[in-house]
């Protein structure tokens, strides 16, 4: 099955505690994006990577951490240093051409 | 700072009427997309022009872009209600360039009713 899968669907996490989001494609795409949505709200770049061992921060970056050791993979943490981390985050793919990106199908993180 | 403007933001609409939902962007760009959401899901791509003129239809939806103007527009045509959805248009800023990250608009929540 190709495609992009995000993992898990739903997280809840507490306070203090860090957690990591999986994002795992086989579309053999370049470039990997992490969004977060807020309620009622468009979607705000976090991290991407163009390239394998590369990433740069979007514009909301503070209280995140990303790898990509591997061009399937591309997992987001959320640490601590994020105060309000509820929302919806999802992970995109573009092929070295950008000409769509793909989406997976989210999830939503919720601190209890 | 690139900023990409949709309106309306919340659009009612009766079941067989024709509407527009308007996208304008700050910065030049000849790649626009458009996605469609639904309650709790992810993005489905719709519509990704990638030139001036371009115009693309699928169903009940075409979407066209004048990037003279920085404009796209996704019109609907004889609305049903299973397009009942929030659309969102996103730019790319860096087309040609080193990245290929979207800037998105803030959707147009879209309600179809009989």
């Amino acid at each position: 099955d190709g495609g992009i899968t995000q993992s898990p669907k739903y997280l809840f996490r507490k306070e203090g505690q860090n957690v990591t989001l999986s994002c795992e494609q086989n579309l053999n795409h370049d470039a990997m994006y992490w969004y977060r949505q807020d309620p009622g709200q468009g979607l705000r770049l976090i991290y991407y990577s163009q390239i394998v061992n590369d990433f740069q921060k979007g514009d909301i970056a503070e209280g995140y951490s990303v790898s990509r050791e591997k061009k399937e993979s591309f997992p987001l943490t959320v640490t601590s240093a994020q105060k309000n981390p509820t929302a919806f985050y999802l992970c995109a793919t573009q092929d070295s051409m950008n000409t769509e990106a793909f989406f997976g199908q989210g999830t939503r993180l919720t601190v209890v | 700072e690139l900023k990409v403007e949709q309106n309306p933001l919340f659009l009612s609409m009766q079941e067989g009427k024709n509407y527009t939902i308007y996208c304008n962007y700050s910065t030049t760009s000849d790649r626009l997309y458009w996605y469609r959401q639904d309650p709790g899901k992810s993005l489905e791509s719709l519509f990704v022009l990638l030139s001036n003129g371009a115009v693309k239809q699928e169903g009940r939806l075409m979407a066209s872009l004048d990037t003279k103007a920085r404009l796209s527009t996704l019109h609907i045509t004889a609305a049903v209600h299973d397009l009942s959805a929030t659309y969102f248009c996103a730019v790319d800023p860096n087309y040609g360039g080193s990245q290929g990250n979207l800037i998105f608009g803030k959707g147009t929540k879209l309600s179809v009713k009989p």
